[in-house]
């Protein structure tokens, strides 16, 4: 089975400076996606990021990027001139791209890191 | 377009008694997927449905179940309900027509289901 591991509950940061969310991740599979999800206050998740395993280019979004290091199995995301409505809590996700196996179609979740963006 | 909805907002149940969570895909969508957000324990994956089966199941009791009907929309119910059910409970759905399993999960507001 998958793991997922975000090692900082909580983080915060300066409104326009950069911050970065760690997450590592345990699998035996070799074909596999990676995502950050942002779920603020109002409880509704929102996708931030994307990483194909087989993609060795990291991915980026606008102001939100990633370190993906395939073979350390970590997965940060750097998010650059941070907002006030950064603030929330980030998930570090995995999901499986093995068709038929247990780990299927679900998304296995870190426990989170709560990020606060001071003005 | 319109979102991933889910109903009730709030569920107020006792110990022992049934919850029925529902749950409505974002129009074109086929699959839906359940989540448990309990205080501790994170994001744990329940269901999948996919064009009306059940695909995969998390590690959870089989008082845990559900169903997916014909237009995708989805209920879980839970039975016999214990105090550790209480909970955020999302459901999210996702689409195929790109053809990979990477798609998107677009996730609704979640019910919040409390037991007393």
């Amino acid at each position: 089975a998958q793991t997922v591991t975000q090692s900082q509950p909580e983080m915060s940061v300066q409104e326009a400076e950069t911050v970065t969310l760690s997450c590592t991740y345990d699998t035996s599979e070799s074909d596999y996606y990676l995502f950050w999800y942002k779920q603020p206050p109002s409880r509704q998740m929102i996708l931030v990021i994307r990483q194909e395993a087989y993609k060795q280019q990291n991915a980026t979004e606008n102001r939100f990027s990633v370190n993906f290091q395939k073979a350390a199995k970590s997965f940060s995301l750097k998010i650059s001139d941070s907002q006030l409505g950064d603030a929330a809590m980030y998930f570090c996700a995995y999901r499986s791209a093995n068709a038929g196996g247990t780990s299927y179609g679900k998304l296995t979740f870190g426990q989170g890191t709560i990020l606060t963006v001071h003005p | 377009e319109a979102g991933v909805t889910q109903s009730p907002t709030h569920l107020i149940k006792t110990r022992g008694q049934q919850a029925t969570l529902r749950c409505s895909p974002i129009s074109g969508h086929t699959s839906v997927y359940w989540y448990q957000q309990a205080l501790g324990l994170g994001l744990q994956f329940l269901l999948w449905y996919d064009e009306g089966e059940e695909r995969n199941r998390g590690n959870f009791p089989p008082r845990f179940s559900g169903r997916q009907f014909p237009n995708y929309s989805s209920e879980l119910n839970v039975n016999a309900l214990e105090l550790e059910d209480s909970a955020l409970y999302l459901c999210a759905s996702s689409s195929l027509l790109s053809g990979t399993w990477a798609n998107e999960q677009f996730f609704g507001p979640g019910t919040r289901l409390t037991v007393l």
